[in-house]
């Protein structure tokens, strides 16, 4: 079946701009994450969406990231006036909780 | 709370073992491990439930010790494959949400 799909594959922006990531979780897959990844570090949470309740945005470094979800499908990820420090790859993770996270391909965002 | 993970960086000649551990200030209802190779997306390796429990994925095995609230993964005989980031995520009983540890990249050697 299909897994986790995540678009653009990558992104390459000018400082200033704003970006809109998607995720198109796994079908039935009620809760969703999305995490940072810069190069050669580890994996930064940004926000956790679980079913209908409010959203976990504890890890959402600035209030230029936002995100949203409709229901238990489709996820966007906002970044407003994109900064050099966002350039990261951008990972999305789909789970029927308490299970394994099924990670998307990734989006890498490069802000010049 | 991130868990902690030790050592930061292992390497191995082909056939050898490690250890990984993985630890958390937080009352746990599960551990994962994921394996991430180099310019792809971490992959899930197993899950850990309940205190003592044991798991294995090929010759990778994990244990888990709920009331230390720690985990470690065992690398055994390794295989050039094994090669790669390794990341402990913990679920505490608080809120269920997973938190991953910064990683432990794992180099093989032949």
């Amino acid at each position: 079946g299909a897994g986790v799909s995540q678009s653009p594959s990558n992104k390459v922006t000018e400082k200033g701009k704003d970006v809109e990531l998607r995720c198109d979780p796994i079908s039935g897959h009620t809760a969703l994450y999305w995490y940072r990844q810069r190069l050669g570090q580890g994996l930064e949470f940004l926000i956790y969406f679980q079913g209908n309740s409010a959203p976990d945005k504890s890890g959402l470094p600035s209030d230029r990231f936002s995100a949203e979800r409709t229901g238990e499908s489709v996820s966007t990820l906002t970044i407003q006036r994109t900064q050099q420090e966002d350039s990261a790859v951008y990972l999305c993770a789909s789970s029927p909780p308490p299970y394994e996270q099924y990670f998307g391909p990734g989006t890498r965002l490069t802000v010049t | 709370q991130q868990p902690v993970q030790s050592p930061q960086a292992v390497i191995l000649r082909e056939g050898e073992d490690a250890v990984i551990n993985c630890s958390s200030s937080k009352a746990l209802y599960s551990v994962h491990w994921y394996r991430q190779k180099h310019g792809e997306a971490p992959v899930f390796l197993m899950i850990l439930l309940k205190g003592g429990e044991q798991k294995g994925h090929e010759k990778i095995s994990a244990s888990f010790n709920e009331k230390k609230q720690q985990s470690s993964l065992y690398l055994t005989a390794s295989q050039l494959s094994y090669s790669g980031t390794y990341f402990c995520g913990t679920e505490s009983r608080d809120d269920y949400k997973l938190s991953f540890g910064a990683g432990t990249t794992v180099t093989v050697r032949a």
